[in-house]
């Protein structure tokens, strides 16, 4: 079993839906989350950081389930710029040992 | 964005032959990453640094080694290139767990 697993997708959605991203990690002692964004052909940029209370960021919200070990980000009211892969990284804390999940691809289509 | 750049952004080399990229940072961050990011792999961590000249090893850091004597500059080398080591190279920098990665190097090792 992979360490951070992602529905590779593609999710192609009409501007202006609603979309959810789950992404579930096997090692319990993983301590920070975070969603990064990926443009094709470009660097990760990191989207928000996940809280064990949950964050909001303007249309995007991120929640932790810590007992059932996955990370969801929904994007609300989808914009065209929105399409891009999204990552799922975790940490464990006790060092620099970031997993990344192989990534979302979502598109938002006109 | 955070201040980080990547030497050169394109290279072609031949196999066998010796490859160093270049990572520089003006952030003044302790923690430096060299990742491999490919098809069907996600990013996968070669080497990290967390401070001047202390290195350790990722999860594919085989032909490969890294050196940092400065705080700003992370080098990563491939001793003798193999068409394995065909990918696209990303640094990222962190201070506080959220990691800023740099343009990536696209590497074609023929």
């Amino acid at each position: 079993r992979k360490e951070v697993e992602q529905d590779p997708g593609p999710f192609n959605v009409p501007e202006g839906a609603t979309v959810a991203f789950n992404c579930t990690y096997s090692n319990s002692a993983s301590q920070s989350f975070f969603w990064y964004r990926q443009d094709c052909r470009k660097e990760p940029k990191l989207l928000m950081s996940v809280y064990s209370s949950g964050n909001e960021d303007g249309r995007f919200t991120a929640q932790l389930n810590r007992a059932s070990q996955y990370i969801s980000l929904l994007i609300r009211d989808s914009k065209l710029s929105d399409s891009a892969t999204y990552l799922c990284v975790v940490n464990d804390n006790y060092g620099q040992n970031f997993v990344f999940g192989p990534g979302t691809r979502l598109s938002v289509l006109p | 964005d955070a201040g980080i750049t990547q030497s050169p952004r394109h290279k072609v080399t031949e196999t066998g032959t010796p490859v160093t990229l270049r990572c520089h940072q003006t952030e003044n961050h302790r923690y430096m990453y060299w990742y491999r990011q490919d098809p069907g792999h996600g990013l996968r961590l070669i080497h990290y640094s967390y401070g001047v000249k202390d290195t350790d090893k990722g999860e594919v850091s085989d032909g490969y080694s890294v050196s940092r004597s400065k705080t700003e500059d992370f080098l990563l080398t491939l001793e003798s290139a193999t068409s394995s080591q065909t990918s696209v190279y990303f640094c990222a920098i962190s201070e506080n767990y959220e990691q800023y990665f740099g343009p990536g190097t696209r590497l074609t090792v023929t």
